[in-house]
């Protein structure tokens, strides 16, 4: 059951900026801190962004994460073709001790 | 070079039983915590279970859907993760996959239909 709530698309025209947003709660969000996953079509997720800002070796600072309170965000600038995925975050539950994935976002570049 | 290759997917009927491996190497998997998380066809992901290292006690959390079914277990001396899959319900089809958190496997398909 998916306890983070993205919105189900997101859409841009090459080189514009797209947000995703991932609202949470105090159990979550709110307490600790926020990863996030892009999912190319067929394949594997691959980590975007940890640690509500941080970007892995070889992740484009075309990607930026932020975190407000129970709520955070994925912001994709110059979008690219190759963008075209599907987008998920996700953060530890400490009321339900486990991981929760955000409902997931498909972005799609016109 | 990481890699997780996981393996055991297939086709079983409702209420039986499969046990997944998960192969890891170009990491120290000694040191590393491991989660399954799994994914249903055209749904999103949905996180099944994590095991700690053996130095800080082995830990296993599971998602409630799972709990008391599925067991998450790992052999340091082989760089394998397992979960066993007890009393499987048709819900449970899905690509599993096996991740760090950062690093992830390709999945395998497990498919429960009578």
């Amino acid at each position: 059951q998916s306890v983070l709530t993205q919105p189900p698309s997101a859409s841009g025209t090459p080189g514009q900026r797209v947000t995703i947003s991932c609202s949470g709660s105090s159990s979550n969000i709110g307490s600790n801190t926020v990863n996030w996953y892009q999912q190319l079509p067929g394949t594997a997720p691959k980590l975007l962004i940890y640690s509500n800002n941080e970007r892995p070796s070889g992740v484009p600072d075309r990607f930026s994460g932020s975190k407000s309170g129970t709520s955070a965000s994925l912001a994709i600038s110059g979008l690219q073709s190759e963008d075209e995925a599907d987008y998920y975050c996700a953060a530890w539950d400490d009321s339900l001790n486990g991981q929760v994935f955000g409902t997931g976002t498909k972005v799609t570049v016109l | 070079e990481v890699q997780l290759v996981e393996s055991g997917g297939g086709l079983v009927k409702p209420g039986g039983s499969l046990r997944l491996s998960c192969a890891a190497s170009g990491f120290t998997f000694i040191n590393a915590w491991m989660t399954w998380v799994r994914q249903a066809p055209g749904k999103g992901l949905e996180w099944v279970g994590r095991i700690k290292t053996k130095t800080e006690g082995g830990t296993t959390d599971y998602a409630a859907p799972v709990k008391g079914r599925f067991t998450i277990s790992r052999d340091d001396s082989k760089n394998t993760l397992y979960l066993q899959m007890n009393s499987l319900k048709t819900e449970d089809t899905a690509v599993y996959y096996c991740t760090t958190g950062y690093y992830w496997g390709q999945g395998t398909l497990v498919t429960v239909s009578s």
